[in-house]
């Protein structure tokens, strides 16, 4: 079965940092490039930011650039988001998504995992 | 940056046709995916490059896109369609890449 497990979330000061972590199982992770989408309280999907399969690009929405760090890491199936410098407004249910084509980051996202709430307060 | 308006909110009744639509300047030029999401789930795709459905989505789910309008059809609309729909498209023009609209509330009469 595919699947991605979100995990790191949690409560953070203003100015903070934090990691988050997506275990993928059950297709070829190197594969496929990744994401990072978030939703804030009561609104929309906004995505944030994406990987290409080996890593080697990056994508950022300008809302985390300069802030945010994706990564991953194929031995272990693992994708990450760095996340420093936190705000109120970074507040969210962040998902981690797979496209449903390999090697591109253009395709929908046809697998999301179940997301992990940031909290970013005093 | 590119910008997708959709609906807040759109109302049928069940066995009814709905039609959320998705607007964006000359979206017909690009590739529009549709999500359904529901309270404290995950999203979920229902139509991708346009038209196509993946599998376990029923047929009822249907979509289109030309123009400046992309549109989700929903035919024979049940209780259980009552969610947020998402319409999203890549544009490597833009700054951010992966835009969503705003979403629309699909109500179950």
């Amino acid at each position: 079965e595919v699947q991605l497990v979100e995990s790191g979330g949690g409560l953070v000061q203003p100015g903070g940092s934090l990691r988050l972590s997506c275990a993928a199982s059950g297709f070829t992770f190197s594969s496929y490039a990744m994401s990072w989408v978030r939703q804030a309280p009561g609104k929309g999907l906004e995505w944030v930011s994406a990987i290409s399969g080996s890593g080697g690009s990056t994508y950022y929405a300008d809302s985390v650039k300069g802030r945010f760090t994706i990564s991953r890491d194929n031995s272990k199936n693992t994708l990450y988001l760095q996340m420093n410098s936190l705000r109120a407004e970074d507040t969210a249910v962040y998902y981690c998504a797979k496209p449903v084509e390999m090697a591109t980051i253009s395709a929908a996202f046809d697998i999301w995992g179940q997301g992990t709430m940031v909290t970013v307060s005093s | 940056s590119y910008v997708l308006t959709q609906p807040p909110s759109v109302s049928v009744a069940p066995g009814k046709t709905a039609r959320i639509t998705c607007g964006g300047n000359n979206i017909g030029s690009k590739s529009v995916h549709w999500y359904q999401q529901k309270p404290g789930q995950a999203p979920v795709l229902v139509i991708y490059y346009d038209s196509d459905r993946p599998s376990g989505i029923p047929e009822r789910f249907s979509g289109s896109n030309s123009g400046n309008t992309a549109t989700l059809t929903i035919s024979r609309v049940e209780a259980g369609d009552e969610a947020d729909y998402y319409c999203q498209v890549w544009d490597s023009s833009s700054d951010l890449y992966v835009v969503f609209g705003g979403g629309t509330k699909l109500t179950v009469l």
